[in-house]
C-alpha cells in the first residue's frame, strides 16, 4: 500500500493566491522529505527538502514538518501558471535511507 | 545540472514479448531508481541499486527484473509483458546517504497491446 498519501488530490488557486498541499506518511521511520515538482511531459525535479521539525522557507515556498503527526505540507505564496505542474511528496526511512518513496501527488492549476 | 537519459522514449510491445527499458547516468550517483507513474498512484518504486552489480526489490517488483552492469547503466526487463505493465516508466539517480536528491530522467512510454 502507499505510505505516504497526499491531499488533495487536485487544487486549483488564482494567479497571486496561496496553495498549500499535504503530505502524510504511515510509517513513523520516514524522517527526509522532499517536495518534488513535475510539469507536463517531463520527469519530477526537486523543489525542496526538509528535514526537522518546523518551517524551511525557499522564496516563495515554505515547507513545514511535524514528525510527531508525520505531516508534511507545502505552501506557496503568490502562486504563479507556471506553478501549475503535479507535486509529489518523497520521503527515506531510517535505517534504509536509499529507499526513496514517493507520495500519490496534488495537480496544481494556478487560474490566471 | 546532473543527466539521467532514458531509452527509448516511447514504445510499444505485444502481451508475452520481452521488453527492456535503459537508463544512463553521467552524474557518477551510487543509487538508481526505478519508478512507474500512473493516475492515483502517484510513482511507485519498482527497483533500485546502490552500485554496480547490485539490485534491490522496491515496492512493486512483481513482473519486472532490473541490471546494474555499470555504475552509470540500469536496465529494466520486463520477461513476459502484461496490458497491466502500460504505464511511464521513470528513472533517476542519486548520491549516497540520506540527505540526497534524485534526479529524473524525461521518461519512457509504454504501451503493452
Amino acid at each position: 500500500q502507499q505510505k505516504v498519501q497526499q491531499s488533495p488530490e487536485s487544487l486549483s488557486v488564482p494567479e497571486g493566491g496561496m496553495a498549500s498541499l499535504n503530505c502524510t506518511s504511515s510509517d513513523r521511520n520516514f524522517q527526509y522529505f522532499w517536495w518534488y515538482r513535475q510539469h507536463s511531459g517531463e520527469g519530477p525535479k526537486a523543489l525542496m527538502s526538509i528535514f526537522s521539525d518546523g518551517d524551511k522557507k525557499e522564496g516563495r515556498f515554505t515547507a513545514h514538518l511535524n514528525k510527531a503527526s508525520l505531516h508534511v505540507s507545502l505552501h506557496i505564496r503568490d502562486s504563479q501558471p507556471s506553478d501549475s505542474a503535479l507535486y509529489f511528496c518523497a520521503a527515506r526511512r531510517v535505517p534504509n535511507t536509499n529507499k526513496v518513496v514517493f507520495g500519490t501527488g496534488t495537480r496544481l492549476q494556478v487560474l490566471p | 545540472e546532473a543527466a539521467v537519459t532514458q531509452s527509448p522514449r516511447n514504445k510499444v510491445a505485444v502481451t508475452g514479448g520481452k521488453v527492456t527499458l535503459s537508463c544512463n547516468q553521467t552524474n557518477n550517483h551510487n543509487n538508481m531508481y526505478w519508478y512507474r507513474q500512473d493516475t492515483g498512484h502517484g510513482l511507485r518504486l519498482i527497483h533500485y541499486s546502490y552500485g554496480a552489480g547490485s539490485t534491490e526489490k522496491g515496492d512493486i517488483p512483481d513482473g519486472y527484473k532490473a541490471s546494474r552492469p555499470s555504475q552509470e547503466n540500469f536496465s529494466l526487463i520486463l520477461e513476459l509483458a502484461t496490458p497491466s505493465q502500460t504505464s511511464v516508466y521513470f528513472c533517476a539517480s542519486g548520491g549516497w546517504g540520506a540527505q540526497n536528491t534524485l534526479y529524473f530522467g524525461a521518461g519512457t512510454r509504454l504501451s503493452v497491446l
